[in-house]
């Protein structure tokens, strides 16, 4: 099985800051990659497939990229509804698996 | 509008078995794979398990740590989605979400999820 590394785990930024969460996979996964947001209670948003490919009517705020083990998810400037738990999910093949997630909170 | 509606959850003794539905609408059912996620409390998604489309076979895949005790399944005619629980665990406790694969080929992400629904093993 694939495993999938985040990092940061928590990570703690202001409003208006540039955030970087990385995700390592254990082996390539060429550009199958997704990034999810989710708020306490609520299913996971997904923001951005295919490693790079912003989902339609996500914020361009958010930006994806990376190819075979390593990619990163970049939020250009934080903002107040950006606080949130992220996960990274690996589409390359079965079990798809998830990272352990990142929680980004208010500092 | 795309919906799905997870339904079943509830308490359950260990070792007891559960059926969770998940009810699409808004959407040609049967031209889509269909996945289950789940999330214990407090912690991360974890992928349970998918099936895809008549059309590629409606072939199943698992995660080890459910594969063997949870069957999914699907019922085109009605829109469902079944994830058949046996041998529960009390580790299993967890919301459960389904998921509708974004693409034919499952490989672009969940756009369309449920709402979730809690299922609680009890020793």
């Amino acid at each position: 099985d694939i495993q999938l590394t985040q990092s940061p785990s928590f990570l703690s930024a202001s409003v208006g800051d540039r955030v970087t969460i990385t995700c390592r996979a254990s082996q390539g996964i060429s550009s199958y990659l997704a990034w999810y947001q989710q708020k306490p209670g609520k299913a996971p948003k997904l923001l951005i497939y295919a490693a790079s490919t912003l989902q339609s009517g996500v914020t361009s705020r958010f930006s994806g990229s990376g190819s075979g083990t390593e990619f990163t998810l970049t939020i250009s400037s934080l903002q107040p509804e950006d606080f949130a738990t992220y996960y990274c999910q690996q589409l390359n093949s079965y079990p798809r698996t998830f990272g352990q997630g990142t929680k980004v909170e208010i500092k | 509008e795309v919906q799905l509606v997870e339904s079943g959850g509830g308490l359950v003794q260990s070792g007891r078995s559960l059926r969770l539905s998940c009810t699409g609408s808004g959407f040609t059912f049967g031209d889509y794979g269909m996945s289950w996620v789940r999330q214990a409390p407090g912690k991360g998604l974890e992928w349970v398990g998918f099936i895809r489309r008549k059309g590629f076979g409606g072939t199943t895949e698992y995660a080890a740590s459910v594969k063997g005790r949870f069957i999914i399944s699907r019922d085109d005619s009605k829109s469902i989605a079944y994830l058949q629980m046996d041998s529960l665990k009390t580790e299993d406790t967890a919301v459960y979400y389904c998921s509708r694969a974004t693409n034919f080929y499952d490989t672009s992400g969940y756009y369309y999820w449920g709402q979730g629904t809690l299922v609680t093993v009890s020793s």
